[in-house]
């Protein structure tokens, strides 16, 4: 069974910094791409990033939203992604999850989910 | 920027048929597959629908999915509404760049 558990979550002031992890088992890890989303208090989903897998050099891709300030990281050896946020805002504010699938053109058909991390920032 | 529409909510009583629908704003919504999640309140998102039209095991086949390229849309359809389809439903797909790109969400109410 695909078990993705996410962890990290917490309070966080306007500016800081968190690292949020998500631990897999159940699925060969490193074949798969990961991918996190989010969704703010009452909103809707919103796409995060991706990491591919090795077989597609491990490349990345983030939301404008996000570029610049998140990075996404993966360790095969141990089954976990990581998302390390920085200069966070208020508008980050959301239930984090991280998501597994296959690769498709560069794209991920994502199938499998996390519960969530909530993180909150705000002073 | 690739943006996908939905409803904001459709409802229908027990036993009927429900389409809710996901429309790209340009290209080719078939470029690229489009997955559908369902979200129950408080929990996290589960895929009934992947790669256009494929059900994960566990998903009855009263869920189904489907692509229209003539009105660059997708849709998906529950047959024999149940109480427990009472949800809200997410549509995904990717831009030209491959930036997931999710639907806003329909509130699907089972009367």
């Amino acid at each position: 069974e695909v078990q993705l558990v996410e962890s990290g979550g917490d309070l966080v002031q306007p500016g800081g910094s968190l690292r949020l992890s998500c631990a897999a088992s159940g699925f060969t890890f490193s074949d798969h791409f990961m991918d996190w989303v989010r969704q703010a208090p009452g909103k809707g989903l919103e796409w995060v990033g991706r990491i591919r897998n090795k077989a597609n050099s491990y490349s990345i891709t983030y939301a404008a939203s996000v570029e610049g300030r998140f990075t996404i990281s993966r360790d095969d050896s141990k089954k976990s992604l990581s998302l390390q946020m920085n200069s966070l805002k208020t508008e980050d504010t959301a239930v984090y999850y991280c998501a597994s699938g296959w690769g498709q053109g560069g794209t991920t058909i994502l199938v499998s989910w996390g519960q969530g991390t909530l993180v909150t920032v705000s002073s | 920027n690739f943006m996908l529409t939905q409803p904001p909510s459709v409802s229908e009583s027990p036993g009927k048929t429900v389409t809710i629908s996901c429309t790209g704003s340009s290209g080719n919504i078939g470029s690229n597959y489009v997955q559908w999640y369902q979200q129950r309140p408080g929990s996290a998102p589960t895929t009934v629908i992947y790669e256009d039209n494929q059900r994960p095991s566990g998903v009855p086949d009263r869920f189904s999915g489907s692509i229209d390229s003539s009105s660059n849309s997708a849709s998906l359809t529950i047959s024999g509404l149940k109480p427990e389809d009472e949800a809200d439903y997410y549509c995904l797909s990717y831009d030209s760049d491959t930036h997931g790109v999710f639907g806003g969400g329909t509130k699907l109410t089972v009367l």
